[in-house]
This record gives C-alpha cells, sequence and structure tokens, in this order.
C-alpha cells in the first residue's frame, strides 16, 4: 500500500458528460501529480500541484482542470468527456515540489467514456 | 518525437538469467526514474536516479548523464519479477516523459 489513495476505482460515464476523479496523498506529502495511461499513448504527464499551487502542467487538456485544496487533497475534473478520454489515471504524490523526489502512486481510477 | 526510447519492448527470460533494459533519452534532465507496473495495473517506483548507479537487492540501475543513457539490471531473475518496466524522465521544468515500457515475463 503507496499511502496514496484514489477513488472512485472505476467509472463508466457518457461521452459529453462530467466527472470528477479524487486523489489523497501520502501523509506529509505537499505534491500531487496527476497522469493519464492509455493504450494507444502510454503514460502521459497532466498537472502537479505543490502545497495547493500549480507547479508545472505537461499535456492536459482545456477540457481538463485541477486543484489542490488546503488539506493537500486533490481532484482532477474531466468535462465534455470524449470516447479517447477512456483511459486509466493515476494519481502520485511526493514530499517535495522541486525535481527528484521519489513519487508514490495510487492505485489509479479506470475511467470508460461510453 | 519521442523523448525516451526503451529497449526491448517484450523480453522473455528463464528463471535465474540476469536481465537488461535500456533507456535512451534526448532531453536536459534533472533526475530519471525507473517504475515497474504489475499486471493488476498499479506502479511503483523501484529508483530515482540523477547520476552513478543505485542497487536495491536483485535490481541495480545506472545512468550515465553524458551519454544520456540509462539501464536497469535484474540479476537472477524470478517470475515475481514479470512486470512492465516504465523509464521516466523528468526535466528541470518538472515535466516528465515517459517510455512505451518494457513487458518483461520470467518463466520458472
Amino acid at each position: 500500500d503507496s499511502g496514496v489513495t484514489q477513488t472512485p476505482k472505476h467509472l463508466i460515464t457518457a461521452t459529453g458528460q462530467r466527472v470528477t476523479l479524487r486523489c489523497s496523498p501520502r501523509s506529509g506529502d505537499l505534491s500531487v501529480y496527476w497522469y493519464q495511461q492509455s493504450l494507444d499513448q502510454g503514460l502521459q504527464f497532466l498537472i502537479q500541484y505543490y502545497n495547493g499551487e500549480e507547479r508545472a502542467k505537461g499535456n492536459i487538456l482545456e477540457r481538463f482542470s485541477a486543484q489542490q485544496f488546503p488539506d493537500l487533497h486533490s481532484e482532477l475534473n474531466l468535462s465534455s468527456l470524449e470516447l479517447g478520454d477512456s483511459a486509466l489515471y493515476f494519481c502520485a504524490s511526493s514530499v517535495a515540489g522541486f525535481w527528484g523526489n521519489i513519487q508514490y502512486f495510487g492505485a489509479g481510477t479506470r475511467l470508460s467514456v461510453l | 518525437k519521442n523523448e525516451v526510447e526503451q529497449s526491448p519492448q517484450n523480453l522473455t527470460a528463464q528463471e535465474g538469467e540476469f536481465i537488461t533494459i535500456n533507456c535512451s533519452y534526448s532531453v536536459g534532465i534533472s533526475a530519471l526514474h525507473w517504475l515497474q507496473q504489475h499486471p493488476g495495473g498499479g506502479i511503483v517506483s523501484l529508483f530515482m536516479l540523477s547520476s552513478g548507479k543505485k542497487k536495491h537487492g536483485r535490481l541495480i540501475a545506472t545512468i550515465n548523464i553524458q551519454e544520456k543513457h540509462s539501464s536497469l539490471h535484474i540479476t537472477a531473475s524470478h517470475p515475481r519479477d514479470s512486470a512492465v518496466y516504465i523509464c521516466a524522465v523528468e526535466d528541470t521544468g518538472n515535466q516528465f516523459y515517459f517510455g512505451t515500457g518494457t513487458s518483461l515475463t520470467v518463466i520458472p
């Protein structure tokens, strides 16, 4: 158990809908990262938050947004969902926000858009 | 354009064999990570390297910054090592780039 909790584990929804994925980092970790893993694109970095502030942004679509709350949990919001958004979404956390930190991954949320 | 290239894509080994997985990258990096993903999907971070060599049990990771190359070695491989191994690099702008992974199967 990595100590990173992601909910829900599975999500099935329809095109055009909006969903929220939740991540609780390990106790004491200030940084949260979001990743998308799809069959055709592999793992892709979406966004990083550190202590409530956005630290780095990767290949995150404009239809997607994220935030980190004062209690350090994070949410990834996906809207106007398309079939191609079906993927495994991972959250990871680390102690610090600068580079070179070991990340601890959650078990992922499997999103199916029908 | 792939910032991170891994080889081989697939690897089958007999139990006890020495295994090497290679990773080459094209960007300037602050750190390189080796990840392990089991069939159930969970991801575990094995190593984070910025220089030299690290060892955990039967796993050894090396990096050559000048050649932009890293290797992950597994000594005395075991069926429980069967997983996908992913190389990821982190640049100084906190961007992460991932290889496509090496699927390892160790046969008893």
